[in-house]
């Protein structure tokens, strides 16, 4: 079974800290993705990243940077937490990209709180 | 752009059959996911569509009509623990992959 492990299941950090959230998986996947995810808006796509050391932006990348040093690793950054950075975040990895293999599998989430 | 649309909330009853429509409008369609979400947990694959017709695994189905950007999911003899959001996913542009909001399905005794 593909696992994927985020760092924390809740985080409360200051407006202005900078945050790291990590993410690991266990299958070799290619890819790997971060999405917030906000009621009444759905699982929105922040970056990805096909491989070691390539990243792309999203649909909503602003405000976020991202890392990916090894395979199984991809760490999301915010680099000046703000109040409207509180959400969901979750990562994802697929197998490949495009059809039938862009199956994602999701880790647990990370309930992030901006104070 | 792109876009998919989902209902956003809808109940049924234990024992039920319901169908969660999701229409789409998106540019080099190469796939349909369904996905599973209960509150406070994370996203679970249920099915995947590139051609046009009916999957079937279970008590869930999954249809495809790729010339009228639609599809369902089917829920047969529903159960408690089926209360959910689904999460229709669209992969298009070869190796894009877009969410829709998602369908909240309560199922009450």
């Amino acid at each position: 079974d593909v696992k994927v492990t985020q760092s924390s299941r809740y985080l409360v950090k200051r407006t202005g800290e900078k945050v790291f959230l990590e993410c690991v998986q266990d299958m070799d996947h290619e890819n790997m993705f971060w999405y917030r995810q906000d009621p009444g808006l759905g699982l929105r796509l922040i970056y990805f990243s096909y491989d070691v050391k390539m990243k792309e932006k999203g649909d909503i990348p602003e405000g976020y940077s991202v890392s990916r040093e090894k395979k199984e690793r991809f760490s999301l950054i915010l680099e000046s937490a703000s109040t409207n950075q509180t959400s969901m975040y979750l990562c994802a990895s697929s197998l490949s990209p495009g059809g039938r293999l862009h199956e994602q599998y999701f880790g647990p989430g990370t309930r992030l709180t901006v104070t | 752009g792109q876009n998919i649309d989902q209902p956003t909330e809808m109940t049924a009853t234990e024992g039920a059959i319901v169908q969660i429509n999701c229409t789409y409008q998106t540019s080099g369609f190469n796939g349909l996911f369904w996905y599973q979400q209960h509150a406070g947990e994370a996203p679970t694959f249920l099915s995947y569509n590139v051609l046009d017709g009916l999957e079937e695994k279970g008590r869930f189905s999954s249809f495809l009509s790729r010339s009228k950007g639609y599809s369902y999911l089917l829920l047969k003899e529903l159960q408690m623990k089926d209360s959910a959001s689904y999460l229709c996913a669209v992969v298009y542009n070869t190796d894009k992959l877009i969410f829709g909001t998602g369908t909240r399905l309560q199922v009450f005794p």
